[in-house]
Formats: structure tokens, sequence, C-alpha cells
């Protein structure tokens, strides 16, 4: 059964700091890898989808890479500034016909001015 | 821009009360999921409709129902509401698979049950 995992659950950074957020899934057959982010209360939105065959999508000072055989996937946030304070998380959809997004659980980010 | 609305943003039931909540996405798609989210456990996958009339169990279908009579409707019926389904609900929508598959939020419904 696929498992997405996300590390670490919480990070704070100061701002105009560029980091890394990391998400690792067990099952490589994947059909696309989506990242999302979640403010307080509210419902997701989604940021970047990777199709199975592509290697990273970019969107303004995000960028998302795919790696399928290692079973990873990082988000790269550039220059952060302190709305990007969120939960991010990261979620896979596997390639079977039928199958559902399965969703990490998120790694909360604090990016203090 | 694709809009998935969720009619309630916060409910207050009592056990045994019979709770609907409603889902409606304008984009035309053919998927529809619902999903709890709870603190340390993420998002769970309740139930999902590929197509109009049809459902499939998620994760955790007990104690809940679905029905999708109409392409853009899908709603989460909890038949007899108990303390320990106090969550957020979150609907989304999605193209079929075939298509991008990027799915697609509400803002959620937060319900307490006393």
């Amino acid at each position: 059964k696929q498992e997405v995992t996300q590390i670490p659950a919480a990070l704070s950074v100061p701002e105009g700091e560029n980091l890394v957020l990391n998400c690792s899934f067990t099952d490589s057959a994947i059909y696309n890898l989506q990242w999302f982010r979640q403010d307080p209360g509210k419902g997701l939105t989604s940021l970047l989808l990777i199709q199975s065959s592509q290697r990273e999508q970019t969107s303004g000072r995000l960028n998302a890479s795919l790696d399928k055989s290692s079973g990873r996937s990082t988000l790269y946030i550039a220059a952060s500034q302190p709305g990007d304070s969120a939960t991010y998380l990261c979620a896979v959809k596997g390639n079977q016909a039928g199958t559902a997004l399965i969703f990490g659980k998120g790694t909360t980010l604090s990016v203090s001015s | 821009d694709v809009k998935v609305t969720q009619s309630s943003r916060y409910l207050v039931k009592r056990t045994g009360e019979k709770v609907f909540l409603e889902c409606v996405q304008d984009m035309d798609h053919e998927n529809m999921f619902w999903y709890r989210q709870d603190p340390g456990l993420g998002l769970r996958l309740i139930y999902f409709s590929y197509d109009v009339k049809m459902k499939e169990k998620g994760d955790i279908p007990e104690g809940y129902s679905v029905s999708r009579e109409k392409k853009e409707r899908f709603s989460l019926i909890l038949e007899s509401a108990s303390t320990n389904q106090t969550s957020m609900y979150l609907c989304a929508s999605s193209l079929p698979g075939v298509g991008t598959g990027e799915l697609f939020f509400g803002e959620g419904s937060r319900l307490t049950v006393l």
C-alpha cells in the first residue's frame, strides 16, 4: 500500500531564506504527484502538479522536482516571505484505474519577518 | 477558475442527528471525492465517485454514505452522527485520470458533534 511521508513536520525560517520541503513515497508506480498549500482552517490550494513523465515544474518562486525511481519529490521555495507561512502537503496518484490521491501529513512552514 | 463549493463552513450537530454535507463543482468534472482531515492523521479518503450514481468506498467509509444524483453535486451523509465524526470535511473534484488529474478542493466544512 502506498505511503507518503513528509519530513520535517514543521520548519521555521527567517524571511528571505531559500528552503526545501521533502516528500517521499513507497511505490514508484505513480500517475502524478501534486503539491498543495493549506492555510489554517481552510481548504487545500493546488500549487504544482508533476506528471510521472516529468522531472520538475515551476511556478513563480516555487519549483517542484520528481525522482520516481527513488520515490522522492522536493518543493523548493525561493526567497521565502511571511505570506508563505502555511502547511504544505504532497499527494501521489497511483497509475491504476480507480485510485485516488494518497496524502502526506504535511510540513508546517513558518516564515518570520 | 475551478470552483468547488461546500455549502456549510461550520456546523454543530447533536449525537444521533442525520447530517448532510453538500458539495458542488462548476467545471464539469467527472471525479469527486470526500476526505476528512484530523490532527496527526492527515487527510483520509471517505468516498469517491467517478460518475453520476457511481460511488466507491475509500479508506474510512464506516458511518458515512454518499449520493451523486447530478454530475456537479456530491453529498456526504452521516446517518447518525457520533462524536468521533467531529472533524474537518473536505470535498474535491478532478477530471478523469486520462487528463491532468489535478485535484481541486473546496474550503472545507468543520463539523462538531456534541
